[in-house]
């Protein structure tokens, strides 16, 4: 159980193309879920949380215009990373927690962003 | 696909005893990772092990990559309160970062 699908696992998108990236928990309600941006060999650096039905909150440092975050229902939460530029190139991961689950994290297999 | 298996779900120590948890992977890995989590906190990356039958040593930490790079362990000598939390391992492959389902931690005083 608790199975978080992030999708796609790989994209290769053109400077100045928006790209959307979803996490979508298959077998429970998430309420909450996070986004997470990753360098190669450093550590997950937190973007923004998201709770069903409600804004965003975001990691000081992240633009919320450039990474839009949409939680519109308790299984679904999406990031899109808007006029990608190159330095965007990263690996994004999601990660949910399971209501009534307490804080136990479960994660997406993450995505590789490639910006030309 | 993937997959990265982490056992125990939930271990209970007393303070003082040491504590192990183990990752296999469904598929050979190029690196694999580990993170703790601390209650109330989100992952903060531990180490990286990249090479074969690797062992790496953080103070009471002991991390080791096994000889077919499709499993991993971190053990913990003497816990103590300060390690409470939730303990990932993360493996890597082809752009795809797996992570395993983590070990909570309870540290009993």
């Amino acid at each position: 159980g608790a199975v978080v699908s992030q999708h796609p696992s790989r994209v290769i998108c053109k400077s100045g193309t928006s790209v959307k990236i979803e996490c979508r928990s298959l077998d429970f309600q998430a309420t909450t879920m996070f986004w997470y941006r990753q360098f190669p060999k450093q550590s997950l650096m937190l973007m923004a949380t998201s709770n069903e039905g409600s804004k965003a909150t975001y990691e000081q440092g992240v633009e919320k215009d450039k990474f839009l975050i949409n939680h519109a229902s308790l299984t679904l939460s999406t990031l899109t990373v808007t006029s990608a530029h190159p330095e965007d190139s990263s690996f994004y991961i999601c990660s949910a927690t399971q209501l009534g689950a307490g804080e136990k994290l479960f994660f997406g297999s993450g995505t590789q962003l490639s910006v030309l | 696909g993937q997959q990265v298996m982490q056992i125990p779900q939930y271990q209970h120590v007393q303070e003082g005893e040491d504590f192990t948890t183990y990752c296999n992977s469904s598929t050979t890995l190029s690196n694999i990772q580990w993170y703790k989590q601390r209650p109330g906190g989100h992952p903060v990356f531990l180490i990286q092990l990249v090479k074969s039958g690797e062992v790496k040593k953080q103070k009471r930490l002991t991390f080791q990559f096994g000889e077919a790079k499709k499993n991993s362990s971190l053990h913990i000598t003497a816990t103590q309160t300060t390690d409470v939390g939730t303990y990932f391992c993360a493996g890597g492959g082809s752009y795809q970062l797996t992570f395993g389902k983590g070990t909570k931690l309870s540290v009993i005083p």
